[in-house]
């Protein structure tokens, strides 16, 4: 069956980076993009973007351009999102989501905390 | 971009009762939609996917149904675990979007 696990919660300095990892298995990773998701503190979900797996293009929402950083090491069937220079408004947590055939969300990770806190 | 409008934001229901959220696109999306279910501290799981079919293992009180720009979730009878929110998302266009959800509580 179809796994994502995700790196543990992250607690950061303003400024500082962090590199959270989604781990696939139960499937041929290169066979379905990733996407990322983004939930702040009580509020809705956000998506980010994706990164093809089979190419290693990255497509980034509006919102998501210039520190964000969509990474894979297929040989290690694992997505990694870097957020550069981060911000409070960067506390929230973060999931990877499998693309399914119908090019929808279909399995998630279990998400990733970031706290960005002096 | 395409907005998501879903309602209600909150609704509260009893054990037994049927409820219907919605979510209106801005634009056509045909029928790329889907709901996710997503409880306190967990990640979603979708419910849903081309806008009214039932991912495996969901229980058949789940339904959608709906195309183009209106689409409803419909819970025929409530049980405990169903409390919790609700989304939907758009994969029709870049950038993907989400309602911004509904919060199912107990009445």
């Amino acid at each position: 069956q179809v796994h994502l696990v995700q790196s543990g919660p992250e607690v950061k300095k303003p400024g500082a980076s962090v590199k959270i990892s989604c781990k696939a298995s139960g499937y041929t990773f290169t066979r379905h993009a990733m996407n990322w998701v983004r939930q702040a503190p009580g509020e809705s979900l956000e998506w980010m973007g994706w990164i093809s797996t089979s190419t290693g293009n990255p497509t980034y929402a509006r919102d998501f351009t210039g520190r964000f950083v969509f990474s894979l090491d297929t040989s290690g069937s694992t997505a990694s999102l870097q957020i550069n220079s981060l911000k409070a408004e960067d506390t929230a947590v973060y999931y990877c989501a499998r693309e399914g055939h119908d090019s929808s969300c279909d399995f998630w990770g279990q998400g990733t905390l970031v706290i960005v806190s002096s | 971009d395409i907005q998501m409008t879903q309602s209600p934001s909150s609704l509260s229901a009893s054990v037994g009762d049927r409820v219907t959220i919605t979510c209106r696109a801005s634009q056509g999306i045909r029928n790329d939609l889907g709901w996710y279910q997503q409880k306190p501290g967990k990640a979603p799981e979708r419910l849903i996917y081309a806008a009214s079919i039932l991912q495996s293992g969901v229980p058949s009180r789940f339904s959608g149904s709906g195309s183009g720009t209106e689409f409803t979730l419909t819970i025929s009878s409530l049980q405990p675990e169903d409390f919790a929110t609700y989304y939907c998302l758009q994969h029709n266009n870049y950038p993907y979007t989400f309602g911004q959800g509904t919060k199912l509580e107990i009445k």
